[in-house]
């Protein structure tokens, strides 16, 4: 089985412009989380979506969004990028409803670098 | 606020030394408890969890953890280090019911002298 994917790997944003990075679950998973890892923060939750609905959110600016789609892929959006979002952004798939024992299965994650 | 500590940002052991990753933890409520490695430029892969079957917990590559509830600690050891073993090592918990958000430590980087 494929584990989660991420695209695209690296990306170079200038400030002030808006990004879209996408995550594409393990077949059959559909809870998809999103996390920022920064060296000065470490790991960060960002949100939490099942079944196309956001059912958690971290301590983030509006700035940050995202989406699930009906194949439970999802996407986030980083609107007015700022320096201090540039990080590394991991996606994890779990397989099941609302177990918080479930094990998170995470991408490789996208590279985002602010100039 | 529930939360993870790992205390020592960098271990360094000897190649066929014990390892020992320290981790404990804050919660109200009996919490879920993992552990994560990273390698260089890679994500984050599972090595072992906790979720109250058992106190001693073995993982892949050889590692376990034992959770000690009275000492609130999750600490990670393997016997032997290997070259190979040389990462980055978060201690992670869960505690949410109906959500699959994690609360990681600050992540330990772990250096294996041949």
């Amino acid at each position: 089985k494929a584990g989660v994917t991420q695209t695209p790997r690296y990306l170079i944003k200038t400030r002030g412009q808006q990004v879209t990075l996408s995550c594409s679950p393990i077949s059959g998973h559909r809870s998809v989380s999103w996390y920022q890892q920064t060296p000065g923060q470490g790991l960060q939750f960002l949100f939490e979506y099942f079944s196309e609905t956001q059912r958690n959110k971290g301590n983030f600016p509006g700035r940050f969004s995202g989406r699930q789609f009906s194949n439970s892929r999802s996407e986030m959006n980083v609107s007015t990028l700022e320096l201090g979002d540039s990080a590394l952004y991991l996606c994890a798939s779990s397989p099941q409803a609302g177990g918080y024992t479930d094990t998170q299965y995470f991408g490789p994650g996208t590279r985002l670098t602010v100039l | 606020a529930q939360s993870v500590t790992q205390l020592g940002s960098h271990v360094s052991v000897s190649e066929g030394a014990l390892v020992l990753l320290r981790c404990n933890y804050s919660s109200s409520v009996p919490p879920y408890l993992f552990w994560y490695v990273q390698y260089p430029n890679q994500g984050l892969q599972l090595l072992l969890k906790y979720t109250s079957a058992a106190t001693l917990v073995k993982g892949i590559n050889g590692f376990e953890a034992e959770f000690k509830k009275s000492e609130t600690s999750f600490h990670l050891t393997k016997p032997s280090a290997h070259m190979s073993d040389a990462a980055e090592y978060f201690c992670a918990v869960s505690w949410v019911q109906g959500a699959q958000k994690l609360v990681f430590g600050q992540g330990t980087r772990l250096t294996i002298n041949p």
